[in-house]
């Protein structure tokens, strides 16, 4: 089946830095992708809507400046949290769209001390 | 407006009995439903999905769904629990060609041997 990977699996930075979470579509291309947020022991929220080669589409309440996205290429979504926040600490994961099902990625659990 | 509605947060039931997992939708299309499973520090496994064929769905591992419309549910179902089946399960409305996802709270199963 369709795989999708991200990385790191996990980071931690400190509060003001910034980092980037990626995602890639390993055997398929995906002119969109999705990001996702999972707090501890609470649903995944949508986030956004990576687009290639145009600007992602972002969920009502969900800070653009504060998560930028890019989609430069078939296979790869970055998601940069910019000067994190300890409540930017989350679970972030990734799906692609192939034919009539999304496949997910792995997660990326960023801790801000 | 789509929406998924858990109707348990947890389940608990004996290994080799039934499981039930409710889950009701609201949505202003035709919807594709699902149901996810995420076990500790994993990713997200996809158990089923009805995609407007047959109403009696059924996935992997003894689960099935059944999509009632006129009660706007998707209740998940297996008829002999497993000690492996204790895990996190989302039900999830998606609109527009599978593209966005919208996930319940969760409910999670505990077996007990």
């Amino acid at each position: 089946g369709a795989v999708v990977s991200q990385h790191p699996s996990w980071v931690i930075c400190k509060s003001g830095t910034s980092v980037k979470i990626e995602c890639r579509s390993l055997d398929f291309q995906a002119t969109t992708m999705f990001w996702y947020r999972q707090f501890p022991k609470q649903s995944l929220m949508l986030m956004a809507t990576s687009n290639e080669g145009s600007k992602a589409t972002y969920e009502q309440g969900v800070e653009k400046d504060k998560f930028l996205i890019n989609h430069a290429s078939l296979t790869l979504s970055t998601l940069t949290v910019t000067s994190a926040h300890p409540e930017d600490s989350s679970f972030y994961i990734c799906s692609a769209p192939l034919v009539n099902e999304q496949y997910f990625g792995p997660g990326t659990r960023l801790t801000v001390t | 407006a789509q929406s998924v509605t858990q109707l348990d947060s947890h389940v608990s039931v004996s290994e080799g009995t039934p499981v039930l997992l409710r889950c009701n939708y609201s949505s202003s299309y035709s919807p594709s439903l699902f149901w996810y499973v995420q076990h500790p520090n994993k990713g997200l496994q996809l158990l089923l999905k009805y995609t407007s064929a047959a109403t009696l769905v059924k996935g992997i591992n003894g689960f099935e769904a059944e999509f009632k419309k006129s009660e706007t549910s998707f209740h998940l179902t297996k008829p002999s629990a497993h000690m492996s089946d204790a895990a996190e399960y989302f039900c999830v409305v998606s609109i527009y060609n599978f593209n966005k996802f919208y996930f319940g709270s969760g409910t999670k199963l505990n077996v007990k041997p």
